[in-house]
């Protein structure tokens, strides 16, 4: 069965620098989560979209936003990265409205900033 | 908003011996307590699930069960493997937004002997 795809599933930046994260869920899902997990940390949820449009925003930093395409995909922005942002970024996807259904999520990419 | 606790940090069984984890939620308004496995590396896996209006489920070897008066459920797992090895996350879904998202545990790492 499909699953979530994430792009890059590595990536190194220096600090003050820019990264953009791509998501592809899984087909004929339309809700998007972003998680963010730090070293020996649990998912902390960032921001999610549905259909299209943000739907939830959790603790995602002014520096970073995020889109979800008409084709479902979704992509991080991060700016002016900073040595905290080093972390795993999730992409998660469902189907359905309000949350019902599971969360899937996908194998995550590894942020090093430096 | 949603606050999740689960216990124990850390779990060391023998092979073939049973596991319990145990997660306590806040927000009675919650109803939906997904469970991941996450191995090194990769992303949280969903392996089972509990929704409000039952009190247990079963899927082969792994169960969980939910007490919605006392805000708890709990992960139980049967006759472990060594393969059963990695971070188990308790989760509850949070509808502070419109969608909701996850409110994870800290993770509950565990390790079965050979």
């Amino acid at each position: 069965a499909a699953g979530v795809i994430q792009s890059p599933r590595h990536l190194i930046k220096e600090k003050r620098e820019t990264a953009t994260l791509k998501c592809y869920p899984i087909p004929r899902h339309d809700t998007v989560y972003w998680y963010q997990q730090g070293p020996g940390q649990d998912p902390q949820f960032l921001i999610s979209f549905y259909e299209k449009m943000q739907s939830d925003k959790g603790s995602i930093p002014d520096r970073f936003s995020a889109q979800q395409f008409s084709d479902y995909h979704s992509e991080l922005n991060m700016s002016s990265l900073e040595l905290g942002d080093s972390a795993l970024y999730f992409c998660a996807s469902s189907t359905g409205t309000g949350g019902h259904n599971e969360q899937f999520f996908g194998p995550g990419t590894r942020l090093t900033v430096l | 908003g949603e606050n999740v606790e689960q216990h124990p940090s850390t779990l060391s069984v023998q092979e073939g011996d049973s596991a319990v984890i145990k997660c306590t939620y806040s927000d009675s308004a919650s109803n939906y307590f997904p469970w991941y496995k996450q191995e090194l590396g990769k992303g949280p896996q969903l392996i089972i699930d509990i929704r409000s209006n039952v009190g247990e489920k079963k899927d082969q070897r792994i169960a969980v069960t939910l007490n919605k008066t006392a805000k708890h459920f709990s992960l139980h797992i049967t006759e472990t493997q060594p393969e059963d090895s990695a971070v188990y996350f308790c989760a509850a879904l949070d509808y502070g937004g419109s969608q909701g998202n996850l409110i994870f545990g800290k993770g509950t790492k565990l390790s079965v002997k050979p």
